[in-house]
Order: C-alpha cells, then sequence, then structure tokens
C-alpha cells in the first residue's frame, strides 16, 4: 500500500529553525509536494521536490531523499504566524496525490 | 498567480436538504478539478475527480449518487451534497492546476457545511 508517514505535532520557539519530517512509501514517484494550511483555511503551496538536494525559498527550504523515501520542510527563523499544519504529499506514478496526515506546528514565544 | 474560487465559505442546513458548492478557476483553465473533504485534525481526502465534459471519477466509498458533480465549462465546476445528513458535516475543499501533471494543486478556500 501507500503510506506518508510524519509527525502528529512538534512545538517550537518563535525565533528558532525546525525541522518536520515526512518519510513516504508509493507507486512510483512524480514529486513531493509541502503545503501549509492553517486552521479553518486551505491548503497553501510552499515547495515541489523532484530531485534529491535542498530547495530553498526565502525562510522555508525542502530536502529529498529518493533513495530513501525521505523528505523534510526546514523552517527558520521562526514567528508566530508559521503556526500551521504542514501537509507532505507525493506524486505518484499516476500522478495521483497521496497525502500525509499533516504535521501541527505550534509556535512559544 | 492561479486563483481558484469557492462558493460558499460556509453554510448550514437541515437533514434532508441537498447543498450546492462552486468551484471556479479565475484566471486560469482547468480541465480537471478535484473534490477533498476533510474531517476536524484529519487530512484530506480526495472524493472525486471532476473532468470537464465528462463524468467525474469518485473514490472507493464515496458515494456518486450522493455528492453529484457537474463540470460544464473549464473553468466552473460543482458538488452538489444530496439529502445532507449530520455526518456529512465537514470541511470540502475544491482544487485544480494551472499546468502539467507535476504542477502544484491550487485550492479553494474551502466551504463550512454544517448539517442540523
Amino acid at each position: 500500500g501507500q503510506n506518508i508517514d510524519q509527525p502528529t505535532e512538534m512545538t517550537a520557539t518563535e525565533g528558532a529553525i525546525v525541522q518536520i519530517n515526512c518519510t513516504y512509501q508509493t507507486s512510483g514517484f512524480n514529486g513531493l509536494f509541502w503545503y501549509q494550511q492553517h486552521a479553518g483555511e486551505a491548503p497553501t503551496f510552499l515547495s515541489y521536490n523532484v530531485l534529491d538536494g535542498l530547495e530553498e525559498k526565502g525562510r522555508f527550504s525542502s530536502f529529498l531523499s529518493r533513495s530513501k523515501g525521505y523528505s523534510y520542510l526546514l523552517l527558520k527563523e521562526l514567528q508566530m504566524k508559521d503556526s500551521a499544519s504542514y501537509l507532505c504529499a507525493v506524486s505518484d506514478s499516476n500522478y495521483q496525490l497521496i497525502w500525509g496526515a499533516g504535521t501541527k506546528l505550534i509556535i512559544k514565544p | 498567480g492561479a486563483v481558484v474560487s469557492q462558493h460558499p465559505s460556509w453554510v448550514i442546513c437541515k437533514s434532508g436538504t441537498s447543498v450546492k458548492i462552486e468551484c471556479r478557476s479565475l484566471d486560469f483553465q482547468a480541465t480537471t478539478m478535484f473534490w477533498y473533504r476533510q474531517f476536524p485534525k484529519q487530512s484530506l481526502m480526495l472524493m472525486a475527480t471532476s473532468n470537464e465534459g465528462s463524468k467525474a471519477t469518485y473514490e472507493q466509498g464515496v458515494e456518486k449518487d450522493k455528492f453529484l458533480i457537474n463540470h460544464a465549462s473549464l473553468t466552473l465546476s460543482t458538488l452538489t451534497v444530496t439529502s445532507a445528513h449530520p455526518e456529512d458535516s465537514s470541511f470540502y475543499i475544491c482544487s485544480a492546476r494551472s499546468g502539467s501533471e507535476n504542477s502544484p494543486l491550487h485550492f479553494g478556500n474551502g466551504t463550512r457545511l454544517t448539517v442540523t
């Protein structure tokens, strides 16, 4: 079966750095997406990785290792507004998105 | 950037009635739109894939006669929840891609449905 694993909840301090991990087992791979979802709102796109390595976009970076079936989202200089759920999703061989359950990130002052 | 508009944002209806949710791509054409449902503290669950000009493809366990999908144009898809029951209360979100199959999904703002 297809499976995406990510931690249920993480807590971090304002101004710090946090890494949210995602491991996956899917039928084929056509890329991995990270989305941010604030409570009661729809997800918004953060990043896309299809090749191994690190993609940096401002305070957010995303890493992919296809051989390990592993990705992480790195958030730097955390702000209170970063409190949200972060969803990992993998595009399988049919370009169907397989979604993780999301990681709720709590930022404390 | 690509914008998906969803309406209404929230709706309260009585058990047994039907509710229609609209999803529009405002600045691009979407031959395919995706309808998701999300229960509290759970991840997105794909309900169906809406195809312009043809029948929708429903995921296993989703009743096609209960969740009617119409995709009559390249910019509009509708989801009608028929004979709604309290257990249908959920957050419904539509999405679409503005590019290739590897391009990210753009989501509507979602519709919070409460069935009393």
